[in-house]
């Protein structure tokens, strides 16, 4: 079983549309992290949360940590927003990152 | 140029020849991590480094070997090369430990062994 889930693992969405993407962890963290990875290949962090919310622009991260879940959200989608979304987890011990299989977004026009 | 590099960011190699993928980073972070990206699994480490001549396995370490002479440079050698380690490989830095901070990727490099 993967320390971290996403869900879904595919979204298809009209421009404009409200997105929302889950990850569920399963161990103790010091942070949970929001990545985002372009078709290409380059790997962006988008936010870095151990509570509560943080927004930049259009997205919105939120954790709960006592349910083990936060959840990243795009306000008027936009076809430049298609990408893969990884959601990833430092553990509060040692120095490794866990990472979920992503969810690849499209965006359409 | 500031930042992360990779090279080569396409490698074709054989079966049972040794490879070695470099990674460069120039804000003398203290930390470096490699990863490697497979359909299906995500990210997953290798080996990371909290300082120079301070190395640790990761969670998919057999048949890589990793040294760090100096702290920008991170460089991961395939000793034997296997198909299954066609894959996409990533470097990265940080400057805290564990998730204390902000991951900083290199573009990847493309291995295909074939």
């Amino acid at each position: 079983k993967n320390e971290v889930e996403q869900s879904p693992q595919n979204l298809t969405a009209q421009e404009g549309e409200f997105i929302t993407i889950n990850c569920s962890y399963s161990v103790g963290i010091s942070a949970l992290h929001w990545l985002q990875q372009h078709p290409g290949g380059g790997i962006v962090s988008l936010f870095m949360l151990s509570s509560g919310k943080k927004k930049h622009g259009r997205l919105i991260a939120t954790i709960n940590i006592q349910e083990k879940h936060s959840s990243l959200h795009i306000t008027a989608s936009h076809p430049r927003d298609s990408a893969v979304y990884i959601c990833a987890v430092s553990r509060n011990t040692g120095n490794q990152f866990y990472f979920g299989t992503g969810t690849s977004l499209t965006v359409i026009p | 140029d500031a930042g992360i590099t990779q090279s080569p960011r396409y490698k074709i190699t054989e079966t049972g020849r040794q490879v070695t993928l470099m990674c460069h980073q120039t804000w003398s972070h203290s930390y470096m991590f490699w990863y490697r990206q497979d359909l299906g699994h995500g990210l997953r480490l290798i080996y990371y480094s909290a300082a120079a001549d301070i190395t640790d396995k990761g969670e998919v370490p057999d048949g890589y070997v990793v040294s760090r002479s100096k702290t920008e440079n991170f460089p991961l050698t395939l000793e034997s090369a296997t198909r299954s380690q066609t894959s996409v490989y990533f470097c990265a830095s940080s400057d805290l430990a564990g998730g204390s901070g902000e991951q900083y990727f290199g573009p990847g490099t493309r291995l295909t062994v074939t």
